[in-house]
């Protein structure tokens, strides 16, 4: 069965540099969720999409912005990156209630 | 707010026996989803199980079963004959909404060991 896609899978970037993490859902999944887990913590919800439109919004910094595009995929933007920023970005998809998670970004920031 | 409370930090169980992870939450909706996820070493996020309030009857996936008590708030995972791959970090969940694109609340987690 198809599952979500992320990509890249491992990314290193310096203070201040800019980082865009790519999130392809499962095919018919309306809505896509973006969560970071930093190191030895639960998953916390940054933003969801439902049919390309912002549906919800958690504790997202203001130097992050995300889209969902007409594909669906959805990017998630991250700019003035801080070493705070270093976690593991899920993207998950999905449909009647019941989120799939895609295997994650590792992001270290220097 | 809602909130989800896994009061065992670690657990350990021996291979072929069965172990009871806990969880509690807090919400004021009447309907909502529960769900187990399953974070091995390689930190996928791994869908367990997953339970609708509006259900009496318990859900079950194969050796993966819940007690669901929703007038106390109580949600746990039993593992029966627990095998060595399913040593991992288990999350409990609470889907904020029903009906909407609500976000998931997780605890914090239980780091699950299985001996052989």
């Amino acid at each position: 069965a198809a599952g979500v896609i992320q990509s890249p899978r491992h990314l290193i970037k310096e203070k201040r540099e800019t980082a865009t993490l790519k999130c392809y859902p499962i095919p018919r999944h309306d809505t896509v969720y973006w969560y970071q887990q930093g190191p030895g913590q639960d998953p916390q919800f940054l933003i969801s999409f439902y049919e390309k439109m912002q549906s919800d919004k958690g504790s997202i910094p203001d130097r992050f912005s995300a889209q969902q595009f007409s594909d669906y995929h959805s990017e998630l933007n991250m700019s003035s990156l801080e070493l705070g920023d270093s976690a593991l970005y899920f993207c998950a998809s999905s449909i009647q209630e019941t989120q799939y998670f895609g295997p994650g970004t590792r992001l270290l920031v220097l | 707010a809602q909130t989800v409370t896994q009061s065992q930090p670690e657990m350990s169980v021996q291979e072929a026996e069965t172990v009871t992870l806990s969880c509690t939450y807090d919400t004021s909706e009447s309907d909502y989803y529960l769900f187990w996820y399953k974070q091995p070493p390689s930190r996928q996020m791994i869908l367990v199980i997953r339970q609708e309030a509006y259900k009496q009857q318990n859900a079950t996936e194969n050796r993966f079963s819940v007690n669901f008590q929703k007038a106390a708030k109580s949600f746990s995972l039993k593992i029966s004959d627990s095998q060595l791959g399913d040593a991992a970090m288990y999350f409990c969940a609470l889907d904020k909404y029903r009906g909407s694109q609500g976000n998931l609340i997780f605890g914090k987690g239980t780091k699950l060991s299985v001996k052989p």
